[in-house]
């Protein structure tokens, strides 16, 4: 089955810039998620849908940060105004429902200058 | 592609040598357990799961211990090859209805030939 897929790969902006990042989960996934993985560190949950509708964003800075995944299969991750400390690899996974493995995708990597 | 993490605690074994990772977990209430491997550039990929219910799990190569009463959890790799060479990540899931992943730190794993 294919996997999880992101786009951009990689992406570099200034700060204040906005950046948009496209995330496909594995097909018939209901959850999918959003982590932010600052280098050195463990991903850190910025977000999770189940379906289109959001379950957890307790972690997402909402004042520049936002996402949908408005027909419940694609999801967008975006980021208005960049700040410096925004650079990080950006994760989405997908799971299907309850107490199942999550699958990572390869992940955008973000250089705010 | 870039590190990871570049200043993660490291373990360097020889090829043909068992590995032992340790994590200590956070959340007492936590009741599902993954261990992920991340190469460079890539996104965590799954190796092995555990629940609550469970001390031990064997999988091809790897072990998972849990200990819940000190809150640790052990990756054991049998005859560690150098594909094995990664970043490893325990991750921790904590009832109710919470789905995200609660990750730890990351060890890096070296393998010498």
């Amino acid at each position: 089955e294919a996997g999880v897929a992101q786009s951009p790969r990689y992406k570099i902006i200034e700060k204040r810039q906005s950046v948009a990042f496209w995330c496909n989960p594995i097909s018939g996934h209901a959850t999918l998620y959003w982590y932010q993985q600052i280098l050195g560190q463990g991903p850190k949950l910025l977000i999770q849908f189940q379906n289109n509708g959001v379950v957890d964003d307790s972690q997402l800075p909402k004042d520049r940060f936002s996402a949908e995944r408005l027909k419940g299969v694609d999801s967008t991750l975006k980021i208005q105004p960049a700040k410096l400390e925004d650079s990080a690899v950006y994760l989405c996974a997908s799971s299907s429902s309850g107490y199942n493995e999550q699958f990572f995708g390869p992940g955008t990597r973000l250089t705010v200058l | 592609g870039e590190s990871v993490g570049l200043h993660l605690p490291t373990l360097s074994v020889q090829e043909g040598d068992n590995s032992i990772i340790n994590c200590a977990y956070s959340n007492s209430a936590s009741d599902y357990f993954i261990w992920y491997k991340q190469e460079s550039g890539k996104g965590p990929q799954f190796i092995i799961d555990i629940r609550s219910n469970m001390d031990k799990r064997q999988g091809q190569r790897v072990t998972v211990l849990l200990n819940k009463t000190v809150k640790h959890l052990s990756l054991q790799i049998a005859a560690t090859q150098p594909g094995d060479s990664a970043v490893y990540f325990c991750a921790e899931n904590a009832p109710p209805g919470r789905r995200a992943l609660t990750f730890g730190s990351g060890t890096r794993l070296q393998v010498q030939p």
